[in-house]
């Protein structure tokens, strides 16, 4: 079975500060997808970033980040420039990489305030 | 609308009454799913469609029933509500291989079972 762990129930960061989110999972696969869904107050379910386990190269949304260490199974989220529309829950994923329906396994999520 | 949409967004039922979650999305995507999220324990998948007519259990599945007789549609049925499945729901679906495997949430349904 999957299973991905977020340490961090809760952080705060100041506005136009940089913070960094973690992950880490456990799996016997060797080729898999990695995601980073925000989920604001509104409740939608929001990709910020995916990591596909065979680029060794992290991936890059604007001012998101991830640090992706496979050997580790770590896969932590960097938000530079926080702003304030950036207040949310941070959810990690998983996803194995397979063919047909693929669902996802979620961590516990990190509740991310941004301080004005 | 294009794109996923749940009704109703707010549900609440008594314990013991059949309920059930309407799902639609306008993709033609093959598959869909059902998660549930609780404090505590993220989103956990309920059962999933490969598609029509074909489905399959996900993670914690009792109590819950699907069916898939039209590709844009994937409801969810609560046969027997009880107070353990007060939670917000969401439906997903995905394109598979086609959209990289990327799954689209619809907006959540929160359902109180009293």
């Amino acid at each position: 079975a999957q299973t991905v762990t977020q340490s961090q129930p809760e952080m705060s960061v100041q506005e136009a500060e940089t913070v960094t989110l973690s992950c880490t999972y456990d799996t016997s696969e060797s080729n898999y997808y990695l995601f980073w869904y925000k989920q604001p107050p509104s409740r939608q379910m929001i990709l910020v970033i995916r990591q596909e386990a065979y680029k060794q190269q992290n991936a890059t949304e604007n001012r998101f980040s991830v640090n992706f260490q496979k050997a580790a199974k770590s896969f932590s989220l960097k938000i530079s420039d926080s702003q304030l529309g950036d207040t949310a829950m941070y959810f990690c994923a998983f996803m194995k990489h397979r063919t047909g329906a693929n669902n996802l396994f979620f961590g516990t999520g990190t509740r991310l305030t941004v301080i004005p | 609308d294009a794109g996923i949409t749940q009704s109703p967004r707010y549900k609440i039922t008594e314990t013991g009454r059949q309920v059930t979650l309407m799902c639609h999305q306008t993709w033609s995507h093959s598959y869909m799913f059902w998660y549930r999220q609780d404090l505590g324990h993220g989103l956990r998948l309920i059962y999933y469609s490969a598609a029509a007519d074909i489905t399959d259990k996900g993670e914690v599945p009792d109590g819950y029933v699907v069916s898939r007789s039209k590709t844009e549609n994937f409801p969810l049925t609560l046969e027997s509500a009880t107070r353990s499945q007060t939670s917000v729901y969401f439906c997903a679906s995905s394109g598979g291989l086609e959209s990289s495997y990327e799954q689209y949430f619809g907006p959540g349904t929160r359902l109180t079972v009293t």
